[in-house]
């Protein structure tokens, strides 16, 4: 099975700063990754896939990058609705796993 | 507008069973994979079953393989989760998600609650 490390799994940060999340795959997962935001009592919203790929409606703040086993989740002048719980996803192969998740709030 | 609505949940006693339901909408339902991810009371998400969009072939983690198992009715557009032999850690928020082998969980319904306790 693929393990996703992610990092921090708490983080706190300013209004306008830029803010970085990452996630390690345990085998080079081939860009297959995907990040979520979820807020609370809410089901998780997709925004980024292939790694660097923005989802449809995804204000431009967010990328991502990253390849193998290494990628990142960026966040460039952090807004108070971007606050909520982050998790990365490898759908390289089943079984599919998900990163433990960064709780992201404003300071 | 893509929707998907999840419907069965409740409470149950350990060592039952129980099947959730999955309503789609707003796309074509047979072209898609799709599948099933839980979220235990604060903690974090797991993915729980998937099934192909035609052959249905299905996939599972060691954690529900065996018990539970994921099927379609690609003319109704319903996804199904059959939960048998459930025990308390099967506790949680699960979740129907469109799954994209390219791009992974691209949408998920609103989640419906699971709780196995006597």
């Amino acid at each position: 099975d693929i393990q996703m490390t992610q990092s921090p799994a708490s983080l706190s940060a300013s209004l306008e700063e830029i803010v970085t999340i990452t996630c390690q795959a345990s085998q080079d997962i081939g860009n297959y990754l995907s990040w979520y935001q979820q807020k609370p009592g809410k089901s998780p919203q997709v925004l980024i896939h292939s790694a660097v790929s923005l989802a449809d409606g995804v204000p431009s703040r967010f990328s991502g990058s990253g390849s193998g086993t290494q990628y990142s989740l960026k966040i460039n002048r952090l807004q108070v609705e971007d606050t909520g719980i982050y998790y990365c996803l490898q759908y390289y192969s089943a079984p599919w796993t998900f990163g433990g998740g960064t709780k992201l709030e404003l300071k | 507008e893509i929707q998907l609505v999840e419907s069965g949940g409740g409470l149950v006693q350990p060592g039952r069973s129980l099947k959730l339901s999955c309503a789609a909408s707003g796309f074509t339902f047979s072209n898609y994979y799709m599948a099933w991810v839980r979220q235990a009371p604060k903690k974090g998400l797991e993915w729980v079953a998937t099934i192909s969009s035609s052959d249905n072939r299905t996939y599972y983690p060691d954690s529900v393989k065996g018990r539970f198992t994921i099927s379609r009715d690609n003319a109704k557009g319903s996804l199904y989760l059959q939960m048998n032999s459930l025990k308390p850690e099967d506790t949680a928020t699960y979740y129907c998600a469109r799954h994209e082998p390219l791009t992974g969980l691209d949408y998920w319904g609103q989640g419906v609650m699971v709780t196995v306790s006597s």
